[in-house]
């Protein structure tokens, strides 16, 4: 199946810094990467929908300006956490599909933590 | 719109023993179902997925599920489980249509295996 590889797998960072995750499709082209995060022992929650080349579409509720979403090749989106506070502190999970696919590809994920 | 409902929060079963995960979902037309399973600290691997024909799914790991149109249910099975098999256990629903896929999860079953 289809590679999608997520970095860095673990992050801690100081409250009130910025950090960037990177998602990469490795064998396919994805126009379209989706970000989710995930709650201690809850369920995945989608974030936003990333799109090459355009802007990002986020969910009722997520700050498009908190967390911001690059997605400039076809290849490769990130997530920036800016102004990280702990409450930011979760687990982030990014997924794609090649374009004619019948299942969703995560990634690994990341941990993040914010102090 | 669509939802999926995992009522069981966790399930403790012993080493060896069969195992049914159940999952109901709420969509007006019969959608993709998937399952995934989440190691601790990992991204989400696909055990199996439904489309259509047969109602009896094989995946990996010697998990099955059975799709009942009737029950609007798709519960995963294991004859025998292995202490291996402790992990959280995603069901997923996706719209058919064309497109990427997006899917929308349960809450999780977490499954605790005793030797």
């Amino acid at each position: 199946g289809a590679v999608v590889s997520q970095h860095p797998s673990r992050v801690i960072c100081k409250s009130g810094t910025s950090v960037k995750i990177e998602c990469r499709s490795l064998d396919f082209q994805a126009t379209t990467m989706f970000w989710y995060r995930q709650f201690p022992k809850k369920s995945l929650m989608l974030m936003a929908t990333s799109n090459e080349g355009s802007k990002a579409t986020y969910e009722q509720g997520v700050e498009k300006d908190k967390f911001l979403i690059n997605h400039a090749s076809l290849t490769l989106s990130t997530l920036t956490v800016t102004s990280a506070h702990p409450e930011d502190s979760s687990f982030y999970i990014c997924s794609a599909s090649p374009l004619i696919a019948t299942e969703a590809f995560f990634g690994q994920g990341t941990r993040l933590t914010v102090v | 719109a669509q939802s999926v409902t995992q009522p069981d929060i966790h399930i403790t079963v012993s080493e060896g023993a069969s195992l049914e995960l159940r999952c109901n979902y709420s969509y007006g037309a019969t959608p993709y179902l998937f399952w995934y399973v989440q190691s601790p600290g990992q991204g989400l691997q696909l055990l199996l997925k439904y489309f259509s024909g047969d109602t009896l799914v094989q995946g990996i790991k010697g998990f099955e599920a059975e799709f009942k149109r009737s029950q609007s249910s798709f519960n995963l099975r294991k004859p025998s489980v292995h202490w291996s098999d402790a992990a959280e256990y995603f069901c997923a629903v996706a719209p058919i249509s064309g497109g990427s896929y997006i899917p929308t999860f349960g809450r999780g079953t977490s499954l605790i295996v005793h030797p």
